[in-house]
């Protein structure tokens, strides 16, 4: 059972260029999740898609894109990317959005924009 | 939680001891937390969480002790083994979504 998988794991882009992060679920989740994390702070929402056929910004959407291609997918584009965006970014599934619900991350990708 | 900029705070416990993982959560109105462990190079990975409704929870070799009067949680972990070297963070849950807080590095020594 992989839960949630995402890939690449790590990726190296100049400013500028474009690249799209990949992630799936195979627990049948209903809501998926994207954060970054960076040195020293919490995990924050980028973008998250309470169901299929939804999606909705977080604390943090700013240079992000999002598409939810199916239940099991939740995909993150960085259209144009910046320095700002070297992060490491994390992949999450839930059952169904609020309370009360587990988050099940997947091992992250690591992105360096230089 | 507090912001710690760009270094965590770091606990160091001796293999064999307690540790006590602390917390402070933001809204006063969060019901829901959890406490997540981050090794290395690897996602957040649950280990405990606690409705408002209760004080504590324990599982196995860990506690999560609520205080919603100073908005407190810590994680309890009996008997600290070296593969509980990691990075623990707490999620609060009010509204739709968590906060999470920047976390705590436990170093066990030999």
């Amino acid at each position: 059972n992989a839960g949630v998988t995402q890939t690449p794991k790590f990726q190296v882009l100049k400013t500028g260029q474009s690249m799209t992060l990949q992630c799936a679920q195979d627990m049948n989740h209903n809501s998926m999740y994207w954060y970054r994390q960076d040195p020293g702070m919490g995990l924050r929402l980028i973008y998250y898609s309470a169901s299929e056929g939804t999606t909705d910004k977080g604390e943090v959407p700013n240079g992000y894109n999002v598409s939810r291609l199916n239940k099991r997918e939740f995909s993150l584009r960085l259209e144009s990317a910046a320095p700002s965006q070297t992060s490491v970014y994390f992949c999450a599934s839930s059952a169904r959005q609020g309370r009360g619900e587990k988050l099940f991350f997947g091992s992250g990708t690591q992105l360096s924009v230089l | 939680g507090e912001s710690v900029g760009l270094h965590l705070p770091t606990l160091s416990v001796q293999e064999g001891d307690n540790s006590i993982i602390n917390c402070a959560y933001s809204n006063s109105a969060s019901d829901y937390f959890i406490w997540y462990k981050q090794e290395s190079g690897k996602g957040p990975q649950f280990i405990i969480d606690i409705r408002s409704n209760m004080d504590k929870r324990q599982g196995q070799r860990v506690t999560v002790l609520l205080n919603k009067t100073v908005k407190h949680l810590s994680l309890q972990i009996a008997a600290t083994q070296p593969g509980d070297s990691a990075v623990y963070f707490c999620a609060e849950t009010y509204g739709q979504n968590f906060v999470f807080g920047p976390g705590t590095r436990l170093s066990v020594l030999p």
